[in-house]
């Protein structure tokens, strides 16, 4: 079945500092993959996606490349901020004739001025 | 504007009821979920549905239950054989090709 692995958390940076978040994953055919952002007591917002392999999702500052050959996606941005502090969903779809997504177990980002 | 909209936010349940969850979308989207969220935890899924009056067990689909009568609706029920149901529950909706859309949660707590 499909799976999803990205780093534990928590993780605590100071403000402007480089963000990176491994993400890997495990899919019979060719997955679209997301990361999704959950702030505190909200529902999941989509932050970026890619569809296809070399394709790179960009959103606020964020950026994520589709690496078929390692199956990666790990989220980047260069220099966070205080706002950037929620949590970080990695997630796929691989369609495959069943409408399951399959979701990593988040990681816990906290910036600190 | 189009969207999902999960209602109660809180909602609040005694010991040995029933409590439903609303989940409504205008998106015209053929599939729609529902997971649930423990403190400090991923998503675990419920059920989902791929087309009206069809549904499929998720992962931890003991003591639930739902339908789905119309494509708008997935409404969740939380029944008293569900031991443990207090938790943030979290319903998207999703076609082929597109995103999942989420609603904003709702916190159901046992008292």
């Amino acid at each position: 079945g499909n799976s999803v692995t990205q780093m534990e958390g928590p993780v605590t940076l100071s403000e402007e500092a480089f963000l990176t978040i491994n993400c890997t994953y495990t899919a019979t055919g060719y997955p679209s993959l997301f990361w999704y952002v959950q702030y505190p007591g909200e529902g999941l917002q989509l932050l970026l996606k890619a569809t296809k392999a070399d394709d790179k999702g960009s959103n606020k500052g964020f950026e994520a490349t589709y690496r078929k050959e390692t199956t990666s996606f790990h989220l980047e941005k260069g220099s966070v901020q205080v706002s950037d502090s929620a949590v970080y969903f990695c997630a796929l779809y691989s369609g495959a004739g069943s409408y399951q997504l399959t979701f990593g177990k988040g990681t816990k980002l906290s910036v600190i001025p | 504007d189009g969207g999902i909209t999960q209602s109660p936010k809180y909602l609040f349940r005694k010991e040995g009821q029933n409590v439903t969850l609303s989940c409504e979308q205008n998106l015209n989207h053929d599939a729609m979920y529902w997971y649930r969220q423990d403190p400090g935890q991923g998503l675990r899924l419920i059920y989902y549905s791929q087309i009206v009056n069809d549904f499929q067990k998720g992962d931890i689909a003991e003591g639930y239950s739902v339908s789905r009568e119309k494509k708008e609706s997935f409404p969740l029920t939380v029944t008293s054989a569900q031991k443990n149901p207090t938790a943030f529950y979290l319903c998207a909706s999703k076609n082929t090709n597109t995103e999942a859309f989420f609603g904003q949660g709702t916190r159901l707590t046992v008292v």
